[in-house]
């Protein structure tokens, strides 16, 4: 059972790069959501969607880009990656389409990024 | 931004004790929930509360949503090791509003 694939698990950056963390998930789920987490601020949102070409902004949208073109992958594309995007990201995917609202998440294992 | 403060943040106990952890906010939210997060791993949902005052157990785990639905603690009777984690609440606010809370690491001691 696969659920939620993350990768890359680790990644360095220098400032200015572009990059994009890979998410798949096998369980046809609706819900797709990308979250970053910093120590002593928890889980954060950054982008969702609830279905195959259907994205919406979460609480920290600014530098991330993303789009839906399967049920499966939801890939999340940082431009012009920051000091300030370092950070542990995590997918995850539910599967109704209200994933954000008190569903039960599935997460995968998260990628560390470090950007110098 | 809906705020979730929980408390404590780190937490060392012995084996075999008890312990509560609380999750508090000056808003409403239509669910909370409870994950447990270990070292390199996302987050897993431990249980779900809807209505007010509810109380919901899993184990040597008590869950109870406050009353007003702004608050919720967990209760953990004879902690052992295997609880030790990152514990997380998220409070649902409309559809696609998830807002975690900040955390507490709990560290049980054989």
């Amino acid at each position: 059972n696969a659920g939620v694939t993350q990768t890359p698990k680790f990644q360095v950056l220098k400032t200015g790069q572009s990059m994009t963390l890979q998410c798949a998930q096998d369980m046809n789920h609706e819900y797709m959501s990308w979250y970053r987490q910093d120590p002593g601020m928890g889980l954060r949102l950054i982008h969702y969607s609830v279905g195959a070409g259907i994205t919406d902004q979460g609480e920290v949208p600014n530098g991330y880009n993303v789009s839906r073109s399967t049920t499966e992958d939801f890939p999340l594309r940082l431009l012009s990656a920051a000091p300030s995007q370092t950070s542990v990201y995590f997918c995850a995917s539910s599967y109704s389409p209200l994933g954000g609202a008190g569903e039960k998440l599935f997460f995968g294992s998260g990628t560390q990024l470090s950007v110098l | 931004t809906q705020l979730l403060e929980q408390s404590p943040q780190f937490l060392s106990i012995q084996e075999g004790e008890n312990l509560t952890v609380y999750c508090n906010s000056s808003s409403v939210f239509s669910s909370l929930q409870w994950y447990r997060q270990e070292p390199g791993e996302g987050p897993v949902l431990l249980v779900t509360v809807v209505t007010g005052g509810e109380v919901k157990k899993l184990k040597r785990l008590t869950f109870q949503f406050g009353d007003a639905r702004k608050d919720s603690s967990l209760h953990i009777t004879a902690a052992q090791p295997g609880d030790t984690g990152l514990y997380l609440c998220a409070g649902a606010a409309g559809a696609n509003n998830l807002f975690f809370g900040t955390g507490t690491r709990l560290t049980v001691i054989p």
